[in-house]
């Protein structure tokens, strides 16, 4: 069975704090993936990567940035922690064969809280 | 550009009667499309996907969906509902390959399932 995991379930920061959300997966997946996700707004791609220390930016990735060091692992940096990025982030990861048709298996998700 | 948009943010059901989430579609190329579901507390994880071929899709836990072009729909459907159907269903769209071919989810469909 493919397990992603997510290192905190929930996370409560101060606001302007540096933030790690850390991610990891167990099925030598290419593809690692961060999503926020917002009631009534569904799921949106912050950034995601295709490689190691390789990375695109989604549809919203102003306010973060992304670390890949290993396959497995794929970090998400709030680097000064905002209100208004209080949400849940869901990371995913894929095998890079057919692209972005390829099953995405997520993690549990970290429901973060800025004060 | 691709856009999905999920009819109902919520639908509620009796348990054993049918099921239908409606999905539609935009897209500028053929699509590739998905229903994810998610869990209470959980993340996502997908019931189905149509990529090409048969325009009926099955997937787990007794679900399906039809892909019909003419009418740019992808509903899901399941003839008889169950009190471990409650979830949030999610739709989705892919361009496929390349850099625009990230999936592009709906604001989600909640389903409560009444006994």
């Amino acid at each position: 069975d493919v397990k992603v995991t997510q290192s905190s379930r929930y996370l409560v920061k101060r606001t302007g704090e540096k933030v790690f959300l850390e991610c990891v997966q167990d099925m030598d997946h290419e593809n690692m993936f961060w999503y926020r996700q917002d009631p009534g707004l569904g799921l949106r791609l912050i950034y995601f990567s295709y490689d190691v220390k390789m990375k695109e930016k989604g549809d919203i990735p102003e306010g973060y940035s992304v670390s890949r060091e290993k396959k497995e692992r794929f970090s998400l940096i709030l680097e000064s922690a905002s209100t208004n990025q209080t949400s849940m982030y869901l990371c995913a990861s894929n095998e890079a064969g057919g692209g972005w048709i390829e099953t995405q298996y997520f993690g549990p998700g970290t429901r973060l809280l800025v004060l | 550009a691709q856009s999905v948009t999920q009819l109902g943010s919520h639908v509620s059901v009796s348990e054993g009667a049918l099921v239908l989430l409606r999905c539609n579609y935009s897209s500028s190329v053929p699509p590739y499309l998905f229903w994810y579901v998610q869990y209470p507390n959980q993340g996502l994880q997908l019931l189905l996907k149509y990529t090409t071929g048969a325009t009926l899709v099955k997937g787990i836990n007794g679900f399906e969906a039809e892909f019909k072009k003419s009418e740019t729909s992808f509903h899901l459907t399941k003839p008889s509902a169950h009190m471990s159907d409650a979830a949030e269903y999610f739709c989705a769209v892919s361009a496929g390959g390349g850099s625009q071919g990230n999936l592009i989810f709906g604001k989600g469909t909640k389903l409560s399932v009444k006994p």
